[in-house]
């Protein structure tokens, strides 16, 4: 059965450093959604991208943030400037266009020293 | 918003009993889901019904929908300790995200 894959499954990085979370969605699917989950809190939409450009973020979604489809496959999310409060679990998740089922990825645990 | 809100909080149950946990939400929408989150891990998509169904069934899982109170209900029978996990609900009107809620903590007790 396909699935959202997501790379890595735990990043550990310093405050004030880049990072580029990947996900590889289900391949026929056309629209592509981050969220996060700070630790014991609810799952947080970010931002919604269709077509090859965002289509929906929310307010979360900074200017430190970025997504992008650089290829056919890997949908990333960058942070540009992490800070202590960007620990959390990300998740990717991937919709085809037939059904409102989104799929989601096992996620990426983020922690920022 | 489109967030949908569970309730209760919390709910432990004995292996076999059956679980109900209910979403209230506030918009009008297109159809309802239901999530399944273990701990630490990505969420699953359990079921779907739309905003024309009042009840939907899927193995040991029994949806309904009451579009005129907001309301919906996830009812899981016959538990298993393997149903231990968060359950969200997700309405979806406009827009394809989903604002979930802080979720049913079901707890099922061998």
């Amino acid at each position: 059965e396909p699935e959202v894959t997501q790379t890595p499954s735990h990043q550990v990085t310093q405050m004030g450093q880049e990072v580029i979370l990947r996900c590889v969605p289900i391949s026929n699917h056309l629209y592509f959604y981050w969220y996060r989950q700070i630790l014991g809190q609810k799952v947080e939409f970010l931002v919604s991208f269709y077509n090859n450009e965002i289509s929906e973020k929310s307010e979360i979604f900074d200017d430190q943030f970025s997504v992008e489809r650089p290829d056919g496959s890997n949908f990333t999310l960058k942070i540009r400037s992490t800070k202590l409060e960007d620990s959390a679990m990300y998740f990717c998740a991937s919709m085809g266009g037939r059904t409102n089922e989104q799929f989601f990825g096992p996620g990426t645990r983020l922690t920022v020293l | 918003s489109q967030q949908g809100e569970e309730d209760p909080q919390a709910l432990s149950i004995q292996e076999g009993e059956n679980a109900t946990m209910n979403c209230s939400y506030k918009t009008s929408i297109n159809n309802l889901q239901w999530y399944r989150q273990n701990s630490g891990r990505g969420l699953v998509h359990l079921i779907l019904i739309r905003s024309n169904e009042r009840e939907k069934h899927s193995g040991r899982l029994r949806v309904t929908l009451d579009t005129s109170k907001k309301s919906s209900s996830l009812l899981i029978t016959a538990s298993r300790a393997a149903d231990t996990a968060s359950y969200f609900c997700a309405p979806l009107n406009w827009g394809n995200q989903f604002y979930f809620g802080t979720g049913t903590s079901l707890t099922v007790i061998p």
